[in-house]
């Protein structure tokens, strides 16, 4: 298995471009999640959705949005890129249901925006 | 909404000596409380987790401890070793329920 994968890893953008984040997952979860990790601040929650056709905003969504159409994709879009978008960003996975709990992580994408 | 804060922000140990990074949350409905642990450059990975019903939870030079009254877990390091030196989060959710809220992070420093 995969696990949780994430792409791009890295990307530049200037602002007021777009883009879409895809963070894919094999392990059939039903949770997604997107964070965003910035230095001292640890990890904010952007969106996150509870199963397929779900989203629901986090601690930070602003200037973010997300869409679950498929069971083991989340996308995270940026639709005018900002200068305080520069971050690390995390999509994480868990199975969701009462003894399943863990979040796993996939790899980050670093995104700077100019 | 709840509120983790973790202290401290980086601790520095020498090798072998322990290390302990508390954390307090501000909501008592939370009932778990895991420990993730980010090495440079890498993605977070959960080491260990606690639930409400047990005071204390040991995996061999790792444990956590909880206190509901209150309202505060920590995690205890033994016998510390460089590949130690770590970012680490702590989090409390209420089991059951999809979000985690994290801390800020502790940065470890194992000097040899």
């Amino acid at each position: 298995n995969a696990g949780v994968t994430q792409t791009p890893k890295f990307r530049v953008l200037k602002t007021g471009q777009s883009m879409t984040l895809l963070c894919a997952q094999d392990m059939n979860h039903e949770y997604m999640y997107w964070y965003r990790q910035d230095p001292g601040m640890g990890l904010r929650l952007i969106h996150y959705s509870v199963g397929e056709g779900t989203t629901a905003k986090g601690e930070v969504p602003d200037g973010y949005n997300v869409s679950r159409l498929k069971k083991q994709n989340f996308l995270l879009g940026l639709e005018s890129a900002a200068p305080s978008q520069t971050s690390v960003y995390f999509c994480a996975s868990t199975e969701g249901g009462i003894n399943s709990y863990e979040q796993y992580f996939g790899p980050g994408t670093r995104l700077t925006v100019t | 909404g709840e509120n983790v804060e973790q202290h401290p922000s980086t601790l520095s140990v020498q090798e072998g000596d322990s290390a302990v990074i508390k954390c307090t949350y501000s909501d008592s409905a939370s009932n778990y409380f895991p420990w993730y642990k980010q090495e440079l450059g890498k993605r977070p990975q959960l080491i260990i987790d606690i639930r409400s019903n047990v005071g204390e939870k040991k995996d061999q030079r790792i444990a956590v401890t909880l206190n509901k009254t209150a309202k505060h877990f920590s995690l205890h390091i033994t016998e510390t070793q460089p590949e130690d030196s770590a970012v680490y989060f702590c989090a409390a959710s209420i089991a059951g329920y999809s979000t985690l809220t994290f801390g800020k992070g502790t940065m470890l420093l194992v000097s040899p």
